[in-house]
């Protein structure tokens, strides 16, 4: 089992829509928590971190449930600029280790 | 304000030979790390530092060798390339790792370097 997993997808949703991902993570001291965005041929950037109160950005809102060990990244009214892959990232605890999903890809239609 | 710098951009090398992918960040970050992408494996560590002179192996370290000599520069060598080593390599760095009490600190990417070795 990989110890960050996530639905390569791809979604594909109309313009407008709301569409959430899912991650999750199988070591339960995991400390650190991100969403990444990459375009096609581009390096990942920071979209946002991950609180364990949840935090929202925009129209992007994040959760943390460490009972069931996952994350979640909620986008809302979705444009077609969104579309990318979405990567999870988990840092190791006690190391300094991050650990990468393989990502989950979006497709936003006109 | 340039981020990460990594060089070269694009790399074909001969089975056998070796090579340095140069990687500085300008940001005063302690922690900086090198990763290579693979389609459907992710981003994978190779090797890692939290600060000047301490480095530490990732995921995938073989074949690979690293050093840092100073805050801004963490070169990558590959010591005899392989074809399993055609990959898309990513330098990164960070002010800080978040543990506890710490705040989140996120990755800064360089832009890659597109390595094929044939």
């Amino acid at each position: 089992r990989k110890e960050v997993e996530q639905d390569p997808g791809p979604f594909n949703v109309p313009e407008g829509a709301t569409v959430a991902f899912n991650c999750t993570y199988s070591n339960s001291a995991s400390q650190s928590f991100f969403w990444y965005r990459q375009d096609c041929r581009k390096e990942p950037k920071l979209l946002m971190s991950v609180y364990s109160s949840g935090n929202e950005d925009g129209r992007f809102t994040a959760q943390l449930n460490r009972a069931s060990q996952y994350i979640s990244l909620l986008i809302r009214d979705s444009k077609l600029s969104d579309s990318a892959t979405y990567l999870c990232v988990v840092g190791r605890s006690g190391t300094y280790k991050y650990i990468f999903g393989t990502g989950t890809r979006l497709k936003v239609l006109a | 304000n340039a981020g990460v710098t990594q060089t070269p951009k694009f790399q074909v090398l001969k089975t056998g030979q070796s090579m340095t992918l140069q990687c500085a960040q300008d940001m005063n970050h302690e922690y900086m790390s090198w990763y290579r992408q693979d389609p459907g494996m992710g981003l994978r560590l190779i090797h890692y530092s939290v600060g000047a002179g301490i480095t530490d192996q990732g995921e995938v370290p073989n074949g690979y060798n690293v050093s840092r000599s100073t805050t801004e520069d963490f070169p990558l060598r590959l010591l005899s390339a392989a074809p399993s080593q055609t990959s898309v390599y990513f330098c990164a760095s960070s002010y800080g790792f978040g543990t506890g009490h710490l705040p989140n600190y996120g990755y800064t990417f360089g832009s890659g370097t597109r390595l094929t070795v044939v």
